[in-house]
This record gives structure tokens, C-alpha cells and sequence, in this order.
């Protein structure tokens, strides 16, 4: 019964590869999140999603593209995978925009 | 540039003792939430306190909030080895609803 959770756990990929990370969350959250965690911890947003329109779209290069199928799902897709793209993304989905944003395991990719 | 500055970067105590981070932000806020990471894990929730409330407790956390001085301090008393882990402090911040802005964490060691 987790509550958001991610696959894969962890992603080893070459250079130029697409790949996809998938979300879901079983809260009944309306509002699901993608992040990304550099090597240094540091944790910055890339996308919001609330009720499955876009509404945080954080300079994240077009590689990056976000796709909800349904409330409970946000995916990331990403092409043309570069070096600089190896870090932790996180999922995470809160209730409204306001309120405490619950996060998944993470992925952590690693772009050789 | 990055919203939080968390102060101390990293903490060493001994079990029993009291640990107090502190967090400094620089525009105007919805809420304050921190949070913890262990260590190759995801975030967890640990409290959050609306920009109207000055003090929240949950078990041994202790949270306070100074909106005119744009700061927040975490403390945990009684610390256990388990209490062992990273925390970060994130603001929502008004007109801005949903995007949680990390500040650099407090990496947190509690020995025996």
C-alpha cells in the first residue's frame, strides 16, 4: 500500500538513449510533481501537473517531457539522454497546490 | 537563486542531545515545510507551518516560524541515532502556489 511510487528504482543508461520513469500515487491527490536531486542534494522542481494539465513547467530542456494519463499517473520521458542528466528524480503529489507534497523512493539514473 | 539557505550544513551530536537547524528564506511565504532524507532514500514529511502560525510541535520536532525576520528553526529534542539523516526546510511561496522551493539541507550525525 505505498502511497507514490516510482519505477525503475534505478536506471543505467548510455549516452543518446530515451528512457521513461514512471509515477503513481494512490492518495487521490490532485497535484503530482517531478524533481530532480544533483549530486550535491540539492532539490529543485522541474514540472507540476494538477488534475492532468501542466502547470509548472520549470526551464527543464524539450528532452524532458511529462505526461499524465490520469490523475494518478505522472510519467517522464527523456531523449537524447546526456551526461549532465545522471542525478535522483523524485515524484511526489499532494493533495492541492498548497498542501504537504508526499514523495516517492526516487530513480536514480546514471547516464554513462 | 535558491530560495532556503539552511544553517548549520552538517551537525554532529551525541545521543540525548538537542539538535536546532535553522532556515533562511528571502520573499514572501505561503507555508515552510521540512523535511527529512536518509541517505540514498526519498523525502519524508515532518511538519508544516502556515505563514500565520508561529510555533508547531509534532512528538520531539518543534518547529517556529519568524515571518518578519524570514527564518525557521527545526528542533529535535532528545535525539536518537535514527534521527540520523539529512533535513531540508521548503517554502511555498504566495502567487506561486505548488512550487516548493528546498533550501541546501542539514546533514544531521547523532552517535552513540
Amino acid at each position: 500500500d505505498t502511497a507514490v511510487s516510482q519505477t525503475p528504482k534505478y536506471l543505467v543508461t548510455q549516452m543518446g538513449n530515451d528512457k521513461s520513469i514512471k509515477c503513481e500515487q494512490n492518495l487521490g491527490h490532485d497535484t503530482m510533481y517531478w524533481y530532480k536531486q544533483d549530486s550535491k542534494k540539492f532539490l529543485k522542481i522541474m514540472f507540476s501537473y494538477n488534475n492532468k494539465e501542466l502547470i509548472i513547467n520549470e526551464t527543464v530542456p524539450n528532452r524532458f517531457s511529462p505526461k499524465s494519463p490520469d490523475k494518478a499517473h505522472l510519467n517522464l520521458h527523456i531523449n537524447s539522454l546526456e551526461l549532465g542528466d545522471s542525478a535522483v528524480y523524485f515524484c511526489a503529489s499532494s493533495k492541492t497546490r498548497t498542501d504537504t507534497q508526499y514523495f516517492g523512493p526516487g530513480t536514480r539514473l546514471t547516464v554513462l | 537563486s535558491q530560495q532556503g539557505e539552511e544553517d548549520p550544513q552538517a551537525l554532529s551530536i551525541q545521543e540525548g542531545e538537542n539538535a536546532t537547524m535553522n532556515c533562511s528564506y528571502k520573499t514572501s511565504i505561503n507555508n515552510l515545510q521540512w523535511y527529512r532524507q536518509n541517505s540514498g532514500r526519498g523525502l519524508v514529511h515532518l511538519i508544516l507551518i502556515r505563514s500565520n502560525e508561529r510555533e508547531k510541535h509534532s512528538g520531539r520536532l518543534r518547529v517556529t516560524l519568524d515571518t518578519s525576520k524570514k527564518s525557521s528553526s527545526l528542533l529535535i529534542t532528545a535525539s536518537r541515532a535514527a534521527d540520523t539523516a539529512s533535513y531540508f526546510c521548503a517554502t511555498l511561496n504566495t502567487g506561486t502556489a505548488s512550487k516548493l522551493t528546498f533550501g541546501t539541507g542539514t546533514r544531521l550525525q547523532v552517535t552513540l
